[in-house]
């Protein structure tokens, strides 16, 4: 089936430093691509969605400049946290929509634990 | 605005019935969705169900929707230790863009 892999899947780094998180789709084209975050016992909020070939979309409240997204191919998005701060420190998880059609067609990543000490 | 509401903790006996409920809010969903999100590791999706349909059942897990009242049920058949985890309601608002509950935590007891 659909696999959506995120690499790392753990990264530790010094605040004021920037880490790129990837997310892959490793067998379908993946249009559209979805990042989010999620705070310790908390549920998951959309960041961004974003888009092949175009800027991404951020939800209210998300700094586009601290948060880069870059979808430069179908099948890879990247996200990069600039100037990581610990409060960045968080998991971060990616999803690819293959289209609409069915039910099963979001796919997750497993996601990238962040710790910025 | 769009809105997903569950209940935070849920306990029950190993070997009975969990039931976790859901409201969502966006009347235009196309579909529904489980996640379970076991200790540090990503989201899985559990089950799924169109908008038109009612319930759907799928071994040991039924999902009953409620389109009148916007509620979403998922129910847990002989709950077992693994079962342990949060589990996530999820409405698709549009675009493939999934709006999550908060979570519910279900915890075994023996």
């Amino acid at each position: 089936g659909a696999v959506v892999s995120q690499h790392p899947s753990w990264v530790i780094c010094k605040s004021g430093t920037s880490v790129k998180i990837e997310c892959r789709s490793l067998d379908f084209q993946a249009t559209t691509m979805f990042w989010y975050r999620q705070f310790p016992k908390q549920s998951l909020m959309l960041m961004a969605t974003s888009n092949e070939g175009s800027k991404a979309t951020y939800e209210q409240g998300v700094e586009k400049d601290k948060f880069l997204i870059n979808h430069a191919s179908l099948t890879l998005s990247t996200l990069t946290v600039t100037s990581a701060h610990p409060e960045d420190s968080s998991f971060y998880i990616c999803s690819a929509s293959r289209g609409r059609g069915s039910g099963n067609t979001i796919y997750f990543g497993e996601g990238s634990w962040l710790t910025v000490v | 605005g769009e809105d997903v509401e569950q209940s935070l903790f849920l306990s029950v006996r190993e070997g009975d019935s969990s039931v976790i409920n859901c409201t969502y809010t966006d009347s235009s969903s196309t579909y529904l969705y489980w996640y379970k999100q076991e200790p540090g590791a990503g989201l899985q999706l559990l089950t799924y169900i169109f908008s038109n349909m009612d319930m759907k059942q799928d071994q040991r897990l039924t999902v009953l929707l409620n389109k009148k009242d916007k509620h979403l049920s998922l129910r847990i058949a002989d709950t077992q230790t693994g079962d342990s985890a949060i589990y996530f309601c999820a409405e698709d608002s549009s675009a493939s863009k999934i709006i999550f509950g908060s979570g519910t935590r279900l915890s075994i007891r023996p």
